[in-house]
């Protein structure tokens, strides 16, 4: 049973670009999160889906960011016109409940 | 405010003795606390959890205790192995919480071998 897939792992963008991350939650997980952590900080939660259907997004910022977990496929984040602020690792988790089993993440780069 | 706190940025423990990490919480809504390890470039590993109806539980090396009266709980390694340095993160949440985690800003062992 593979874990919690994130790709890319490295992505580097120019200010003003799209970034796309995507995620596939473990076998059998129908419950996506997605957290930020900045350098020295600890992790961030940003949203948390279930398959076609945002539940909570309190922790997302108001502009410039969206995610979605579509029936077929993995969950995207997606960032629009990225700032230098938005470097940062984006950790997926999935769970069906109780403790989380998080992807590798996904370090961003905004040059 | 961060309702998660962990107040040591690093520990350093000779192999073979205890490690003893910290946590403190402010949010008395919290009722399930958990412990991830994280290696660099890697996502968090789980490690260990604990219901606030516990005040003790044990995995093999790892023990979470937690005084709820002190909102402070702590996660003991012993004996401490080289492998175990790492960062770790503890993490909070509540029933009303939706599964959303709150994490403390974590603290780096170091095993000194």
């Amino acid at each position: 049973n593979a874990g919690v897939m994130q790709n890319p792992r490295h992505l580097v963008r120019r200010r003003g670009q799209e970034a796309r991350l995507r995620c596939s939650p473990m076998k059998g997980h129908s419950h996506v999160y997605w957290y930020r952590q900045l350098p020295e900080e600890g992790l961030k939660f940003m949203v948390y889906l279930q398959k076609e259907n945002i539940i909570d997004e309190s922790g997302m910022p108001k502009e410039r960011f969206s995610a979605e977990f579509p029936k077929e496929g993995p969950s995207i984040l997606r960032i629009q016109q990225v700032v230098r602020g938005d470097s940062a690792a984006y950790f997926c988790a999935s769970s069906p409940g109780g403790a989380k089993f998080f992807g590798p993440g996904t370090r961003l780069t905004v040059l | 405010d961060q309702q998660v706190k962990q107040n040591s940025p690093s520990l350093s423990v000779q192999e073979g003795r205890i490690s003893i990490l910290n946590c403190d919480y402010t949010n008395s809504m919290f009722d399930y606390f958990l412990w991830y390890k994280k290696y660099p470039a890697e996502g968090p590993t789980f490690l260990i959890s604990i219901s606030s109806i516990k005040d003790k539980n044990e995995d093999g090396r790892f023990t979470v205790f937690l005084n709820k009266s002190a909102k402070h709980l702590s996660l003991h390694i012993v004996p401490s192995q080289p492998g175990d340095s790492a960062v770790y993160f503890c993490a909070a949440k509540s029933n009303f919480g939706n599964e959303k985690l709150t994490f403390g800003t974590g603290t780096r062992l170091t095993i000194i071998p």
